[in-house]
């Protein structure tokens, strides 16, 4: 099974602020990693897949990056509806689909 | 846009049994890999099971694998998750997720709004 680890657990920044996500997988995974975000109550949002493509209605400043066993997810400016928790998704070697355990994106 | 309810969760003792539903509007349903994805109270996302556009493949986490069924049905755009022998460690919200044919299996494009379970005595 592919770990997936993120890092940091939480980041806290301002509105207007740059955020860079990690996500490293145990083995790699080429570039089928994928990106959602997660707000209270919801259910997650598809953001970022294969790494770097965008889903469909995500704004430009979420930026994906990365292959092998190291990723980035990118805000370049936070705006208010951006904190949430972000979780990173591997297609590359399954069943089983794993996900990262998340980082909390937070107001400072 | 696929728009995906689920419906059937709610509390059980274990060892019980429980049948989730997920109603998919559009007809393309039958096009779309669908998954169970679900989420213990405060913690992260789990892949539970995908089924093939056709129903023919079927996969499954280990820790549901001979107590959990997926089923579909294209012609009523339905997706359903038999679950027996459930344990508290099964609680959470479970969510029916379709991926575009397009993009291939594990890339979760729409999500339900998910159905609570809760294994308790």
């Amino acid at each position: 099974e592919t770990v997936l680890t993120q890092s940091p657990a939480t980041l806290s920044l301002s509105p207007g602020d740059r955020a860079t996500l990690s996500c490293r997988a145990s083995q790699s995974v080429s570039n089928y990693l994928a990106w959602y975000q997660q707000k209270p109550g919801q259910a997650p949002r598809l953001l970022i897949f294969d790494a770097s493509n965008r889903a469909p209605g995500i704004p430009a400043r979420f930026i994906g990056g990365g292959s092998g066993t190291d990723f980035t997810l990118t805000i370049s400016s936070l705006e208010p509806e951006d904190f949430a928790v972000y979780y990173c998704q591997q297609r590359s070697s399954w069943p089983p689909f794993t996900f990262g355990p998340g980082t909390k994106v937070d107001m400072k | 846009e696929v728009q995906l309810v689920e419906s059937g969760g709610g509390l059980v003792q274990p060892g019980g049994s429980l049948r989730l539903s997920c109603a998919a509007s559009g007809s393309i349903f039958g096009t779309h890999t669908m998954n169970w994805v679900r989420q213990a109270p405060g913690k992260g996302l789990e892949w539970v099971s995908s089924i093939s556009s056709g129903g023919t493949h079927i996969y499954y986490t280990d820790s549901v694998e001979g107590r959990f069924a997926i089923s579909r049905d294209n012609a009523r755009n339905s997706l359903i998750l038999q679950m027996n022998s459930l344990r508290a460690e099964d609680s959470g919200i479970y969510y029916c997720v379709s991926c575009e044919p397009t993009n291939g299996p594990g890339v979760f494009h729409f999500w339900g709004q998910g159905t609570k379970v809760t294994v308790s005595s």
